[in-house]
């Protein structure tokens, strides 16, 4: 079935920071989901990208769907201590199979 | 807060046993999904139900069953249960904005099984 690749699994930075994590598909995607998870909570979602190359930003977050459509990026710059959390992308798989990263853990110290 | 209820927070139970998770999904939405989420491990799709149908499955182990009731809340049975069962499990639903396929997570029930 289809997979959707996500690094790095953690990520420490110091507070203030960019962070990036970065999600890869081997076939075309429709669209990607972001999803951010805090120790201890249940993941929420951040943001839909559906078009080639579109470009979402939220404050601090720019969230990317690659040309292909087949890989995608969440980009946090200078992170603060609220950021931390686990971020998923999601992916819609065959037969309506909802596919998620392993999702990419960002610690981040003071 | 999702909208998404579930329903313990905590369940501790032994091997071997059987217990009932239940979800009830955001007003309108038609799709409840069910998650797995161990140590360290990502979400892990169990299976997902849509107005009362089985729509899709995962990696749901002939040992967990699920349903979806007329009123839309879901139900997840998980039976002779095994020390590796215990993990986080989540519910999600989706399917009120029909131009996307956003989800919508509960809580979860953290399942330990001693």
């Amino acid at each position: 079935g289809q997979q959707v690749m996500q690094i790095p699994q953690y990520q420490h930075v110091q507070e203030g920071e960019d962070f990036t994590t970065y999600c890869n598909s081997s076939t075309t995607l429709s669209n990607i989901q972001w999803y951010k998870q805090r120790p201890g909570g249940h993941p929420v979602f951040l943001i839909q990208l559906v078009k080639s190359g579109e470009v979402k930003k939220q404050k601090r977050l720019t969230f990317q769907f690659g040309e292909a459509k087949k890989n995608s990026s969440l980009h946090i710059t200078a992170t603060q201590t609220t950021d931390v959390g686990t971020y998923f992308c999601a992916a819609p798989g065959g037969s309506y199979i909802p596919t998620f990263g392993r999702g990419t853990s960002l610690i981040v110290h003071p | 807060d999702s909208g998404v209820t579930q329903t313990p927070k905590h369940l501790i139970t032994a091997t071997g046993q059987r217990v009932t998770l239940r979800c009830s999904p955001r007003s309108g939405d038609l799709s409840v999904y069910w998650y797995q989420q161990s140590l360290d491990q990502g979400l892990q799709f169990l299976i997902q139900y849509y107005n009362g149908e089985e729509r899709a499955k995962g990696n749901i182990l002939e040992r967990f069953s699920a349903q979806q009731f007329p009123d839309l809340h879901s139900e997840l049975n998980l039976s002779s249960l095994e020390l590796g069962d215990s993990a986080l499990y989540f519910c999600a639903s989706s399917g009120r904005d029909r131009r996307t396929d956003t989800q919508y997570f509960g809580p979860g029930t953290r399942l330990t099984v001693l």
